[in-house]
């Protein structure tokens, strides 16, 4: 069974600082993972993915994620916070080689807020 | 533009109510979802469509249901039956079979119960 840890609820940041977003999975097989992103009151967004290749994946507005298979982990980074960053953060997982819509699973989510 | 697009965005209802959410994409994609959010427990899956004429159950799908006569169109009706409904309800819509894991989001219903 996959399921997705994303340590800290909330972060905060300054601005200018680097972002660090925290994701730990599990799965028993090869991981697709994902990083979308929420704005209030909006749907989710597609900020990256990791599916095959190049363990260093980059993203929109700046972000990046690193899949590391020992550590099962896949944190989003960015080297400098900006306002328009504030926004709730989702980790995901699926199984690769399976399709399903029941195949993603989500995390439950950090909040960033970004100090000006 | 392509996209997804849900109406009401805001939509209160008397207990004992049913209510009915609307779930229109123009992308051409076969697969569509729905999703609840709550503070702090992240997506829940309450119902999905393969194809039209087909829905299975999520992992939250007691009080809802769903339809999809037509490709483009996936409603949720909130029953009276679900005990909880005051919530967020994300649509969402994918290209089936890929497995890319790209989901394609609305904007959102917030369902408010009084």
């Amino acid at each position: 069974a996959q399921s997705v840890t994303q340590l800290g609820s909330h972060v905060s940041v300054s601005e200018g600082a680097l972002v660090l977003l925290r994701c730990n999975y599990s799965s028993s097989v090869p991981p697709y993972l994902f990083w979308y992103v929420q704005y209030p009151n909006q749907g989710l967004q597609l900020l990256l993915k990791y599916t095959t290749g190049a363990t260093l994946v980059k993203g929109i507005n700046g972000f990046e994620a690193e899949f590391k298979k020992s550590e099962t982990s896949f944190h989003l980074t960015k080297p400098s916070a900006h306002m328009s960053d504030a926004a709730e953060y989702f980790c995901a997982v699926s199984e690769a080689g399976r399709t399903g819509a029941n195949n993603l699973f989500f995390g439950t989510g950090t909040r960033l807020t970004v100090i000006p | 533009d392509g996209g997804i697009t849900q109406s009401p965005k805001y939509l209160f209802r008397k207990e004992g109510q049913n209510v009915t959410l609307s779930c229109e994409q123009n992308l051409n994609h076969d697969a569509m979802y729905w999703y609840r959010q709550d503070p702090g427990q992240g997506l829940r899956l309450i119902y999905y469509s393969q194809i039209v004429n087909d829905f299975q159950k999520g992992d939250i799908a007691e009080g809802y249901s769903v339809s999809r006569e037509k490709k483009e169109s996936f409603p949720l009706t909130v029953t009276s039956a679900q005990k909880n409904p005051t919530a967020f309800y994300l649509c969402a819509s994918s290209i089936w079979g890929l497995n890319t894991g790209e989901l394609f989001f609305g904007e959102g219903s917030r369902l408010t119960v009084l």
